[in-house]
């Protein structure tokens, strides 16, 4: 078990450009979340997978924002036509469904910068 | 809304000094509680959780946290702070029969000498 997984650590992007994040989750986890986390704030919820299922998003992730999870392992963010605004640790979580007190193990994040 | 608060963004404290972090909680329901600690350049990482089973937590390296419902809080504790002990600390609330947390702005703790 290596924990959760998330590539690439770092990503410079122009406004404008198409950026795409992966994140592992830990192999036998079902749920994984994303998080978005800035300069001196908390992270805060984006959206949650069970299995493939996407059971919720927050109101932050805009048409723009695009996560998938096609066969209940690893999971995508996408974001298109980048804005300056998106600049900001996107963070990756999993848990096992074991009722409401199960653990968010994180990832390192993603750091994005958009110039 | 929940919601959480912690109070003070930056704590300083010298080695071997009490350690006292604040949190207070906004919840309609009696909710799941949760401190993560984050190093830099690292994902964040559970320190205690709150199951409603005793108020008093205790967590990893020496930290515990006490549920006051009468308070709404849940401050974070230690003893004796150590150098390692420098880092970012989350509150987070997982309101019941939700299934995501929301956390709080954050404390950065800061050991000196």
């Amino acid at each position: 078990d290596t924990g959760v997984s998330q590539n690439p650590r770092h990503k410079i992007t122009k406004r404008g450009q198409n950026v795409t994040f992966r994140c592992d989750p830990i192999s036998e986890h079902n749920r994984l979340y994303w998080y978005r986390q800035t300069l001196g704030q908390g992270p805060e919820f984006l959206t949650y997978f069970q299995n493939e299922a996407q059971l919720e998003k927050s109101r932050l992730l805009s048409d723009r924002f695009s996560a998938e999870r096609p066969k209940g392992s690893f999971s995508t963010l996408e974001i298109q036509r980048t804005e300056q605004g998106d600049s900001a640790m996107y963070l990756c979580a999993s848990s096992k469904e074991t009722g409401s007190l199960s653990e968010l193990f994180f990832g390192s994040g993603t750091q994005l910068s958009v110039l | 809304a929940q919601s959480v608060t912690q109070l003070g963004s930056h704590v300083s404290v010298s080695e071997g000094a009490l350690v006292l972090l604040r949190c207070n909680y906004s919840s309609s329901v009696p909710p799941y509680l949760f401190w993560y600690v984050q190093y830099p350049n690292q994902g964040l990482q559970l320190l205690l959780k709150y199951t409603s089973a005793a108020t008093l937590v205790k967590g990893i390296n020496g930290f515990e946290a006490e549920f006051k419902k009468s308070e709404t809080s849940f401050h974070l504790t230690k003893p004796s702070a150590h150098m390692s002990d420098a880092a970012e600390y989350f509150c987070a609330v997982k309101p019941g029969g939700y299934n995501k947390l929301i956390f709080g702005a954050g404390t950065r703790l800061a050991v000196h000498p």
